[in-house]
Order: C-alpha cells, then structure tokens, then sequence
C-alpha cells in the first residue's frame, strides 16, 4: 500500500475484554514499531519487529499485551483483559530496512476502555 | 538510556512569524540521528526534518531549519513565516545508529498553535 494502514482507528473495550489491534505496513518494509501514545504525551516504544522475528519486547507494560507479525506482514498487537490504564493511541510504523533512520508511521488506533 | 526532553508544553505563533522549539537530549553516544515530528489532530505522525549527529551543517527543509548544538545536546526548530497549517504537537525525537533495532524515544512535545 501507500502508506501504513491502521485499524481500526478507534475501539470502545469494556475494562476485561479482549482486543486487537492490526498494522499493515508498506509492502516490502522489513522494520515495524509499536508505540503506544497516552493522551498528551509522547509515543513510548512498545515493541519491534525485523521481518517475522520480534527481536526487542521490552517496552511491553505487562504480560497483558502479546504482539506477533506471523509471515513478516501484517502485525497485530493484542491485548488481554484490557485495563483503564490501557486507554491509549497505538501507533505502527514500518521502514523499508533495519538500518534505514527514517520510519513512516500509520495514523494509529484509538482505544479507550471503559 | 538516552532521554529527550521538550520543557515547553505549548507555544503560540502569529501567522507569518517565526517561532522557535527547543529540545534538549541526554547521550553518552556520539553519533546518532535527531528527528522533528508533527502530528496533526489525525494523529499521523509526520517527518518534518531530520539531522545526522555527524554533520555539522545544520539540516533545512524549506520553511523549516534546526539549530544543532552537538556539544550542549540541543537540537531546536525553527519554523518561519508561520503558517495555519503548521498548527500542530510537534515531537523531537531521537534514535541511536548502533543496532538493528534501534528505536525513537520521543519527548512529551509541544503545542503549537498559529493566530491568524
């Protein structure tokens, strides 16, 4: 595609339920980032992917949150029993290779937990 | 770890003015990349200029032009003859060029609001 999709771009979860959230980056980018952006803060790192292997999670907040890229693509992040603390902007961005310094982001998830 | 630090929540500008950003970092590295992101109320993050620590030639895109102080960790913005479009967060952001993995750590941002 053009650009990093994002979807959906806003999700209403009651507190314990179950979401996911998908990232479809521009085709061929090897790269792609989470960060997850509370409200009126900065985007924090949450985790990274290079083609199919997760090679750094240690910005996930808990053992709530399960990221996966299966076949180097399309990247969902999960979250599990979701919290009020959840409540936050998901952003994926991708770049095209591991030592390119420039990343595209897409236009994030909203997720608010209630 | 590194650290970047935007003190200014909010800033204002008057339409066709110049307005100036500031950040400041922490590193013990010395050669690394500095970014200024904008991200408008659709949330997409937008590059709008970049600088490689190596260089000392400040970087310029247009309207926009960074003051990069290498020895005092400052990396700053300058946006002139202000426009509305430009009304926006804007983010400066850092990223390391040791490992293939490196990632942006951000700062908290700046309002910036234009007055017509």
């Amino acid at each position: 595609g053009a650009g990093v999709s994002q979807s959906p771009r806003y999700k209403v979860a009651k507190r314990g339920q179950d979401v996911a959230l998908r990232c479809d980056p521009i085709s061929g980018h090897v790269s792609l980032f989470w960060y997850q952006q509370a409200l009126g803060q900065g985007p924090e790192f949450l985790t990274y992917f290079q083609n199919e292997a997760q090679l750094d999670k240690s910005g996930l907040p808990s053992d709530r949150f399960f990221a996966e890229r299966p076949e180097g693509s399309v990247s969902t992040l999960k979250i599990q029993r979701t919290q009020q603390e959840d409540s936050a902007v998901y952003l994926c961005a991708s770049s095209f290779s591991t030592g390119a310094n420039v990343l595209t982001f897409g236009a994030g998830s909203r997720l608010t937990v209630l | 770890a590194q650290t970047v630090t935007q003190s200014q929540p909010e800033m204002s500008v008057q339409e066709a003015e110049t307005v100036t950003l500031s950040c400041t970092y922490d590193t013990s590295e010395s050669d690394y990349y500095l970014f200024w992101y904008k991200q408008p109320p659709s949330r997409q993050m937008i590059l709008v200029i970049r600088q490689e620590a190596y260089k000392q030639q400040n970087a310029t895109e247009n309207r926009f032009s960074v003051n990069f102080q290498k020895a005092a960790k400052s990396f700053s913005l300058k946006i002139s003859d202000s426009q509305l479009g430009d009304a926006a967060m804007y983010f400066c952001a850092y990223r390391s060029v040791t490992g293939a993995n490196s990632k942006l750590t951000f700062g908290k941002g700046i309002t910036l609001s234009v007055r017509p």
